[in-house]
C-alpha cells in the first residue's frame, strides 16, 4: 500500500458525459501528479500540482482539468467524454521537498470506461 | 524528443532462471531513472531510483544498474511471484514528470 488513495475504483459512463476522479496523496506529500495509461500509449503524464498550484502540464486535453485543494487532495475532471478516453487514470504523490528527483508513489488507479 | 525504450516487450522464464531487462533512454540531462513494478489492474509500485552512471541498487532478487545510455534490471533466481510488468521511467533536467517506457511483461513459470 503506497498511501495514495483514489476513488472511485471503477467508473462506467457514456460519451459526452462529465466525471470527476479524486486523489488523496500520502500524508505530508505536497505534489500530486496525474497520469493516463492506455493499452497503446502506456503511462502518459497529464498534469502536476504542488501545494495547490499548477506546476507542470503534459499532453492534457482541453476537455480535462484538475485542481488541488487546501487539504492537498486533488480532483481530475474529464468532460465531453469520448470512447478514446477509456483508460486507467493514476494519481501519484511525492515528498514535500519539491525536488526534481523525488520518488513518485502511485495510487491504485481509477478505471474509466466510456460507452 | 525524450525517449525510453524497454526490451524485450515480454519475457518468459522458468523459476530459478536468471535474466536481465533493458531500459535505454535518450534524454537531455538525466536527473533520475526509476524502476517500477506493475501488476495487472494495479498502480505502479516503486522499486528503485538511480541518479548517476555506475550506480547500483539491490532489493531481494532484483538489482538495478545504470550507465550513461541505459539501465538494466537483473533478476536472480526468479520466483512465480516476480511475474509482473516492469516499467522504467526517467526525469530530465528542469522537469518533474516521469517519462515511461512501455514496459517488459515478465512471466515466471514454476
Amino acid at each position: 500500500d503506497s498511501g495514495v488513495t483514489q476513488t472511485p475504483k471503477h467508473l462506467i459512463t457514456a460519451t459526452g458525459q462529465r466525471v470527476t476522479l479524486r486523489c488523496s496523496p500520502r500524508s505530508g506529500d505536497l505534489s500530486v501528479y496525474w497520469y493516463q495509461q492506455s493499452l497503446d500509449q502506456g503511462l502518459q503524464f497529464l498534469i502536476q500540482y504542488y501545494n495547490g498550484e499548477e506546476r507542470a502540464k503534459g499532453n492534457i486535453l482541453e476537455r480535462f482539468s484538475a485542481q488541488q485543494f487546501p487539504d492537498l487532495h486533488s480532483e481530475l475532471n474529464l468532460s465531453s467524454l469520448e470512447l478514446g478516453d477509456s483508460a486507467l487514470y493514476f494519481c501519484a504523490s511525492s515528498a514535500p521537498s519539491g525536488a526534481y528527483t523525488d520518488t513518485q508513489y502511485f495510487g491504485p488507479g481509477t478505471r474509466l470506461t466510456v460507452l | 524528443e525524450d525517449q525510453v525504450t524497454q526490451s524485450p516487450e515480454a519475457l518468459r522464464l522458468q523459476e530459478g532462471e536468471s535474466s536481465s531487462l533493458n531500459c535505454s533512454y535518450t534524454v537531455s540531462g538525466l536527473r533520475g531513472l526509476f524502476w517500477y513494478r506493475q501488476d495487472p489492474g494495479k498502480g505502479p509500485e516503486f522499486l528503485f531510483t538511480l541518479y548517476s552512471a555506475g550506480e547500483e541498487k539491490e532489493k531481494e532478487r532484483l538489482k538495478a544498474t545504470l550507465t550513461k545510455k541505459e539501465s538494466f534490471l537483473h533478476i536472480t533466481a526468479p520466483k512465480p511471484e516476480d511475474s509482473a510488468t516492469y516499467l522504467c521511467a526517467v526525469v530530465k533536467g528542469g522537469s518533474e514528470k516521469l517519462v515511461f517506457g512501455k514496459g517488459t511483461k515478465l512471466t515466471v513459470n514454476p
